[in-house]
């Protein structure tokens, strides 16, 4: 799996788009791209996934460049309990296949 | 969505001995997937469990230290043996469902 490049924290204001990006300049064709959080003393949770279309969902947006070499994460409108560690994964084997995850950002939204 | 549990939710536990922590998952799974997550870090994974068969070890971790347990489709058991301080971490098992995959709350182990 291709690995990814995340920056290590954001502040984000209470009510504000958090946007948090990633870097996956050697992702592969058919490799997608994953986006979990894991909110403090919780498992991760799944929060979106793309190919190479932007994807929206009831939590969050994926904006994944033409070229695929980066992905943005937004939160539209990002509340406290949205504070966590966001980590972007790239991965062609979907759900069934084993999760290397990095380090992640850690989003601290702000009231 | 899929839900998973795990017992027991944390421990203490005195270096030398072994802690065997379950996990359920309310769904038939072919893989399931235990990971380390040391204070501070990010998950690791330690290993991926087939039912019927032995579990794949990633890089720096044994079967001798980590052995699992894989009886049926929604269980499986993670033993930590003959454990040292530095095997003070949280513990999670997960599945994939789909594009999913699904964690477990964590089992929190300090060895003291």
């Amino acid at each position: 799996d291709a690995k990814t490049t995340q920056p290590t924290s954001m502040d984000c204001a209470e009510g504000r788009a958090a946007n948090l990006p990633c870097n996956h300049s050697t992702i592969s064709g058919n490799e997608y791209v994953y986006w979990y959080r894991q909110i403090h003393s919780q498992g991760p949770q799944y929060i979106i996934h793309g190919l190479k279309n932007n994807e929206t969902n009831e939590m969050a947006s994926l904006i994944i460049t033409e070229d695929r070499k980066s992905s943005t994460l937004i939160l539209p409108h990002a509340t406290l309990r949205d504070t966590a560690v966001y980590y972007c994964i790239v991965s062609d084997s979907g759900g069934y296949q084993k999760v290397t995850f990095g380090t992640g950002t850690k989003l601290q939204v702000i009231p | 969505s899929a839900v998973i549990s795990q017992k027991p939710s944390r421990d203490i536990c005195q270096r030398g001995t072994s802690l065997t922590i379950q996990c359920q998952v309310d769904s038939q799974v072919t893989m399931m997937f235990w990971y380390r997550q040391q204070p501070g870090q990010s998950l690791t994974l330690i290993a991926t469990a087939n039912q019927g068969s032995e579990a794949t070890y990633e890089s720096g971790f044994v079967i001798d230290k980590f052995p699992i347990s894989r009886p049926n489709l929604t269980f499986s058991t993670l033993t930590v043996s003959n454990m040292s301080p530095e095997d003070s971490s949280i513990y999670l098992c997960g599945m994939g469902f789909y594009n999913e995959q699904f964690f477990g709350p964590g089992t929190r182990l300090t060895v003291l």
